[in-house]
């Protein structure tokens, strides 16, 4: 099956920094890549997602790139803001029938962004 | 609105207990989810049910009993709770028909079990 691997697992910048997080996936099949924030007690919130077909994907703040090739992705997000802290998870879609998504997550990457 | 929504959010129980935990969505997806968040917050999925049918169950001991009345719910039940069972459990749904498409998630119920 899939195994995603995630890095780091805590990273901290200073307010305005740009920080990346970097993932890697094993499934060759995996077309659709999700990251996801997760504020304290809350739900996983997608804020950004690329599929195999497109190499760089950017939303504001916030670019993904994938690397079929070397099967890693990353996530940048720049000119951090204190409101960025936050657990991000990347997490690779693998195919199956029966319709809908099977996710397999990364371990997770504490984000703090520091005054 | 709220788009997935799970009840309790939260549940102290026993061990040896039975419990049952309930998700609703209102997006008109047919497909949803059970995810269990582990203490390192690990999200590992257990089950995937499309239109009420169950398509993907990931080894989950069989205490776990998940039940779709329709399309719009799925709720999990937990037999003889066990302490390695604490985690947060995350109901998720997804776009009807559709692969490769955003998974919109509950807010979580957080099951202490002692």
């Amino acid at each position: 099956g899939e195994n995603v691997e995630q890095h780091p697992s805590t990273l901290s910048v200073q307010e305005g920094d740009s920080a990346v997080i970097k993932c890697t996936y094993s499934d060759s099949a995996s077309n659709y890549f999700p990251w996801y924030k997760q504020e304290l007690g809350k739900g996983p919130q997608l804020i950004i997602d690329i599929r195999s077909n497109v190499g760089e994907k950017k939303d504001q703040r916030i670019a993904v790139t994938l690397n079929k090739t070397a099967k890693h992705f990353s996530l940048h997000i720049t000119e951090t803001q204190p409101e960025d802290s936050a657990v991000y998870f990347c997490a690779a879609d693998s195919t199956f029938t029966g319709g809908g998504n099977k996710l397999t997550f990364g371990t997770g990457t504490q984000l703090k962004v520091e005054l | 609105d709220t788009a997935v929504s799970q009840t309790p959010k939260y549940l102290v129980t026993q061990m040896g207990n039975d419990k049952s935990i309930k998700c609703e969505q209102n997006l008109g997806h047919d497909t949803m989810y059970w995810y269990k968040q582990d203490s390192k917050k690990f999200l590992k999925i257990m089950f995937s049910y499309n239109n009420k049918e169950l398509i993907i169950n990931e080894t989950v001991p069989n205490r776990f009993s998940p039940k779709s009345p329709d399309k719009a719910h799925l709720n999990l039940h937990i037999n003889s709770l066990e302490l390695g069972d604490s985690a947060v459990y995350f109901c998720a749904s997804s776009r009807p028909g559709q692969i490769n498409t955003e998974a919109f998630f509950g807010q979580g119920t957080r099951l202490t079990v002692v």
